[in-house]
C-alpha cells in the first residue's frame, strides 16, 4: 500500500512570501489532517478534513493559513504571508474514517519549511 | 482530553530492554492508550495500542495497570535503530484527532 505523499520535501522562503504544500493521502482514507511540528515539540493539529469538509480548524491561524481538499482526495496547505515563526515541519496524515478510533493514522514524511 | 506526562529523554545501550512510562491520571473510561514512534525527518508511526492489561506485537509490549492511570511501553533488546522520539497519546475510540505532547527522546548507544 502506498503511503501518504507530501511535496515538496524542503522549502526555504523569505518572510512575507507565500508557500504551498501538497498532500496525497492513502487511497480510500476519508479523513485528512495537517499538523505543524516545531523543532523539539510534538506535532500540533492545524486542520482536519472529513472527505472535503472541514471538521476542526480551531488551531489554524486563519489570517495567514488556508487549506483545501477538493474532491475529497488531495489537499493543499497555504501560508500567506509567511512569518519567521512558521519555520517548522508540516505533516500530513490520513485515516480511514473519523470515528473509527485513533488507530490507523498514517503520516507522510513532511515538508520542512524554513522562513528567513 | 486526558493529559499525558512522560520523561523528556532516556538513554540505553544496545541489547537492553527499555521501559518508557507514561502517566495519564485523568484517563476516561472510553479512552485508549496509543504509542507512536518518530524518527528524524519522518512522520510519527503507530507502534501499539491498548485499553487494559497487556498488549504485545512484533515491535513492543504495552503494560496497563488495573487503574489505567499509567502505561508502560516496553521495547525488548533495543538496537541503534530504535533511537527515536516516542509519544504516548490517550483518546477515545470515537475521537480521532491525535494530540501530541513532547514525547520521550530515546537514545540507544553501542
Amino acid at each position: 500500500e502506498a503511503g501518504v505523499a507530501q511535496s515538496p520535501r524542503y522549502k526555504i522562503i523569505e518572510k512575507r512570501q507565500s508557500v504551498a504544500f501538497w498532500c496525497n493521502p492513502i487511497s480510500g482514507h476519508a479523513t485528512l489532517y495537517w499538523y505543524q511540528q516545531i523543532l523539539g515539540q510534538g506535532p500540533k493539529l492545524l486542520i482536519q478534513f472529513q472527505n472535503n469538509g472541514v471538521v476542526d480548524d480551531s488551531q489554524l491561524p486563519k489570517d495567514r493559513f488556508s487549506a483545501e481538499r477538493l474532491k475529497g482526495v488531495d489537499s493543499t496547505l497555504k501560508i500567506q504571508p509567511a512569518k519567521l515563526e512558521d519555520s517548522a515541519v508540516y505533516l500530513c496524515a490520513s485515516s480511514l474514517l473519523a470515528g473509527t478510533g485513533i488507530l490507523g493514522y498514517t503520516f507522510g514524511s513532511g515538508t520542512r519549511l524554513t522562513v528567513v | 482530553l486526558a493529559k499525558t506526562t512522560q520523561p523528556i529523554s532516556m538513554d540505553s545501550y544496545e541489547g537492553q530492554e527499555v521501559n518508557i512510562t507514561c502517566s495519564h491520571n485523568n484517563i476516561a473510561t472510553n479512552d485508549y492508550i496509543t504509542w507512536y514512534q518518530q524518527f528524524p525527518s519522518q512522520g510519527p508511526r503507530f507502534i501499539i495500542q491498548g485499553y487494559k492489561t497487556k498488549v504485545t506485537n512484533e515491535v513492543a509490549s504495552l503494560f496497563i495497570p488495573a487503574d489505567r492511570k499509567s502505561s508502560t511501553l516496553s521495547l525488548p533488546r533495543v538496537s541503534l535503530s530504535d533511537t527515536a522520539v516516542y509519544y504516548c497519546l490517550v483518546g477515545a475510540t470515537g475521537y480521532s484527532t491525535l494530540t501530541f505532547g513532547k514525547g520521550t527522546m530515546l537514545l540507544v548507544s553501542p
